[in-house]
């Protein structure tokens, strides 16, 4: 059984703040790791995607992956409260088409 | 362009009717997926199909779930004899077919089973 792990929360950050979200796979093999925004009563929105081990910058949003750890995290700089939402963190086997497992998603909450 | 489109956005229907749940996916997209959400959980995989035909069916849980996707763009799933543990919010994502395929959510389907 594939498994993804992440603390449910709540994670409370204050504004401006760096929010780090974090996530572990059971899975050794798996290729492909992204996490999805999901504003309460709505679907997930996918904000960032990483392939390679090592550090994506996208904005205010950074993807780590440590692949040999089995680790890939999500940092948010400068929060803002528009950022409190559930970030879900998935991954796949390959890099084409497949199946994702998701973990259960991290809320977080930013504080004015 | 328009995003993955599904309906109804809300169905309610009552224990042992059958449902049809529709996916129109992002134009180009030959993969698409079908998940399911519980509250407090994350989504969890049901099926996939590349074009016309199901690549991976190993999510659906039992015989009274079943999609289609007869022509390689609309897909519906199929929920027979429904019950009460059915009720969850049904999400559809779609894809490109190779390379880096990230998956596109559509708003989702909350079916309530009474």
């Amino acid at each position: 059984q594939k498994e993804v792990e992440q603390n449910s929360g709540p994670l409370s950050v204050p504004e401006g703040a760096i929010a780090s979200l974090n996530c572990t796979y059971s899975d050794r093999v798996s290729q492909s790791f992204f996490w999805y925004r999901q504003y309460s009563g709505k679907s997930p929105e996918l904000i960032m995607s990483i392939y390679s081990n090592g550090d994506k910058e996208d904005g205010r949003f950074t993807a780590q992956l440590n692949k040999a750890s089995q680790y890939v995290s999500l940092l948010i700089r400068d929060s803002q409260p528009s950022d409190s939402a559930t970030y879900l963190c998935a991954v796949g086997e390959i890099q084409g088409a497949q199946k994702l497992v998701f973990g259960q998603g991290t809320r977080l909450t930013i504080n004015p | 362009g328009a995003g993955v489109s599904q309906t109804p956005s809300n169905k309610v229907t009552e224990k042992g009717k059958y449902v049809e749940l529709r996916c129109d996916p992002i134009s180009g997209h030959t993969a698409l997926y079908w998940y399911r959400q519980s509250l407090g959980q994350g989504p969890e995989f049901l099926i996939y199909f590349q074009g016309t035909g199901a690549a991976d069916d190993s999510g659906l849980p039992n015989d009274r779930f079943f999609a289609v996707r007869p022509e390689g763009s609309v897909s519906t799933l199929k929920i027979q004899r429904t019950e009460r543990g059915d009720s969850a919010v049904y999400l559809c994502a779609s894809s490109r077919a190779g390379g880096r395929s990230e998956q596109f959510f559509g708003p989702g389907t909350r079916l309530t089973v009474l």
